[in-house]
């Protein structure tokens, strides 16, 4: 089967603009998670879904970062009046009770450059 | 919260060393230590993990250990190769949530 999938994989917008990042999980992935990668940099929690469960948003760094999970499956990430500071790699992952032990399975990112 | 810190942030051996990347982690609570590698232009993936109620785990040329009272856990590799350049983080866990490191960048020369 498929693996983790984003799109786009490279997104280039203006700041103050909207971008949308996506992606799809393994299919019967229960969890789905969001890290924000800046250059050089170690991977910085966002977001996770699990199930149905209210989403864990502790890492969201502002209120123009927001996302959604529509029916348990893809989820869209979406920053509002981007700001240069918000250029990155944004990777989503996703995992399953039934694998190994909280294993991770990762996307092979999205990045961002807002000019 | 969680918080984990990893050294060195870039290390560099010569083909056929050993290489060994150091993580200490914070949350004694914590009690699961994977492992990620990083190749460029790609997403992390799995190589390696370890549990609270285990010591030491090996695959092969890698293996990891763990030292649950000074709370830091390592990766060692062997016989590196140039294949095994990419950047490693390591991360710990209470619940289904990670806490990654900032990363080592490891360059095998041959």
């Amino acid at each position: 089967g498929a693996g983790v999938s984003q799109s786009p994989s490279n997104k280039v917008t203006e700041k103050g603009k909207d971008v949308e990042l996506r992606c799809d999980p393994i299919s019967g992935h229960t969890a789905l998670y969001w890290y924000r990668q800046s250059l050089g940099q170690g991977l910085e929690f966002l977001i996770y879904f699990q199930g149905n469960s209210a989403p864990d948003k502790s890492g969201l760094p502002s209120d123009r970062f927001s996302a959604e999970r529509t029916g348990g499956s893809v989820s869209t990430l979406t920053i509002q009046r981007t700001q240069q500071e918000d250029s990155a790699v944004y990777l989503c992952a996703s995992s399953s009770p039934g694998t190994s032990y909280n294993e991770q399975f990762f996307g092979p990112g999205t990045r961002l450059t807002v000019l | 919260g969680e918080n984990v810190e990893q050294h060195p942030s870039t290390l560099s051996v010569q083909e056929g060393d050993s290489a060994v990347i150091k993580c200490t982690y914070s949350d004694s609570a914590s009690n699961y230590f994977p492992w990620y590698k990083q190749e460029l232009g790609k997403g992390p993936q799995l190589i390696i993990d370890i549990r609270s109620n285990v010591g030491e785990k090996k695959d092969q040329r890698i293996a990891v250990t763990l030292n649950k009272t000074a709370k830091h856990f390592s990766l060692h590799i062997t016989e590196t190769q140039p294949e095994d350049s990419a950047v490693y983080f390591c991360a710990a866990s209470l619940s289904d949530k990670l806490i990654f490191g900032t990363g080592t960048r490891l360059q095998v020369f041959p």
